[in-house]
């Protein structure tokens, strides 16, 4: 079992449809995040959740909606999609939220058609 | 703004030999740290190796290893004997001890060739 997982793989889906995204992490530890990775562009940080509490939210747009219902799993709610949404998004953890490293999981790759 | 920057998009070298990725970074802050990721190809991105910026010393790990410049906020990678295995793509990062915002720069492909 890998320390982070995240399904599904791939997910394509129109710009009506709702979707979610799953991220579990089996290493123990309290942060977790969620970062959009697009071609060509550095890894854009859109969540942090600390303990369960939401601590960052990057000036995402509304259509992106996180959830972390305990520490072990956060979700990402998707709807109403744009194209430009299309981009693979990682789920990373990490023990506590100053120092150390981030854990990274495969990530999703979503294409919003 | 506090930001990382890698200039080099994309970098090629052969497999047994050496090539260094750069990194340069913008902060106010005198504590933070700094990472080295690699994400090869449709894979997870995992970690090459770390640098506290209150440690002068270069981090080493087996091929990998950095040199740390604070005072020019400079921070290269260096890997010796490179493999195939080490095609990937390389994120340099800086994470603020204050903030715990960890902020990627573009990323450098490199491409070890047989």
């Amino acid at each position: 079992e890998t320390g982070v997982t995240q399904t599904p793989r791939h997910l394509v889906m129109g710009m009506t449809n709702k979707k979610s995204l799953k991220c579990e992490q089996h290493l123990g530890h309290n942060a977790m995040y969620w970062y959009k990775q697009s071609a060509k562009k550095p890894l854009e940080l859109m969540f942090v959740y600390s303990l369960e509490e939401r601590v960052e939210n990057n000036s995402v747009p509304s259509r992106f909606s996180p959830e972390c219902p305990n520490s072990s799993h956060l979700f990402l709610h998707l709807h109403t999609l744009q194209p430009e949404d299309s981009a693979l998004y990682l789920c990373a953890s990490s023990q506590g939220m100053n120092t150390g490293e981030l854990f990274f999981g495969e990530g999703s790759r979503l294409t919003v058609l | 703004a506090q930001t990382v920057t890698q200039s080099q998009p994309e970098m090629s070298v052969q497999e047994a030999e050496t090539v260094t990725l750069s990194c340069t970074y913008d902060t106010s802050e005198n504590n933070y740290y700094l990472f080295w990721y690699k994400q090869p190809p449709s894979r997870q991105m995992i970690l090459v190796i770390r640098q506290e910026a209150y440690k002068q010393q270069n981090a080493t790990e087996n091929r990998f290893s950095v040199n740390f410049q604070k005072a020019a906020k400079s921070f290269s990678l260096k890997i010796s004997d490179s493999q195939l295995g080490d095609t990937a793509m390389y994120f340099c990062a800086r994470r603020s001890v204050n903030t715990g915002k960890l902020i990627f720069g573009q990323g450098t492909t490199l491409q070890v060739k047989p």
